[in-house]
């Protein structure tokens, strides 16, 4: 089955900075990989998602790069500011006929004011 | 629009009792997902379900563990004779299906305490 590694397990950047947070995948029929952010206590909210017919989305301050050759992709947020403080993961799944979602196990991104 | 409903939010069980937890998804989705995280884990898919109908339950335990979702109504997960290791939260997704779109959206989630 899929496995995805995600790190690093913290992140602590000053506002301001930029936050890279990678993911490794093993299933190379893999084809949809969204990004989801938790706040503590809340429910996972979908952020950003990519599928395997791009390289590169932007939304704003986020944007995910997918190298499918290499099976990892990542999310970058610029501008960070104190409210992107939380735990962010990633998952994959393909279609096979219904998206059953393999997730990483988590990053805890702490932004300094 | 609605979101995902789940309840209880919270729930506390003693070791043996029964635990059931309810997902009604957002509008228009058919389908939905059940998946655990333990303290400071990711989300571990359990089962994914469409109306009557158990799609893919690889990630659920054989024992004690059990879901449907019936025609009316809610999605429910049942947990029978819970035991210390089962307290997690406990999240369900919902998608509009396979018309080729993926996005699931959670719910808030069920914090499961077994004392």
């Amino acid at each position: 089955g899929e496995n995805v590694e995600q790190h690093p397990s913290t992140l602590s950047v000053q506002e301001g900075d930029s936050a890279v947070i990678k993911c490794t995948y093993s299933d190379s029929a893999s084809n949809y990989f969204p990004w989801y952010k938790q706040e503590l206590g809340k429910r996972p909210q979908l952020i950003i998602d990519i599928r395997s017919n791009v390289g590169e989305k932007k939304d704003q301050r986020i944007a995910v790069t997918l190298n499918k050759t290499a099976k990892h992709f990542s999310l970058h947020i610029t501008e960070t500011q104190p409210e992107d403080s939380a735990v962010y993961f990633c998952a994959a799944s393909k279609n096979s006929g219904y998206s059953t979602l393999t997730f990483g196990k988590g990053t805890m991104l702490l932004v300094s004011p | 629009n609605a979101g995902v409903m789940q309840n209880p939010r919270h729930l506390v069980r003693r070791r043996g009792q029964e635990a059931r937890l309810r997902c009604s998804p957002m509008k228009g989705h058919s389908h939905v997902y059940w998946y655990r995280q333990l303290p400071e884990e990711g989300l571990k898919f359990m089962v994914y379900l469409q109306k009557e109908n158990i799609i893919d339950e690889s990630g659920m335990p054989k024992e004690r563990f059990s879901a449907e979702f019936p025609k009316e109504g809610p999605s429910i997960l049942r947990i029978q004779q819970v035991v210390r290791g089962d307290s997690a939260a406990y999240f369900c997704a919902s998608s509009p299906g396979q018309g080729g779109t993926y996005e699931q959206y959670f719910g808030p989630g069920t914090r499961l305490t077994v004392t």
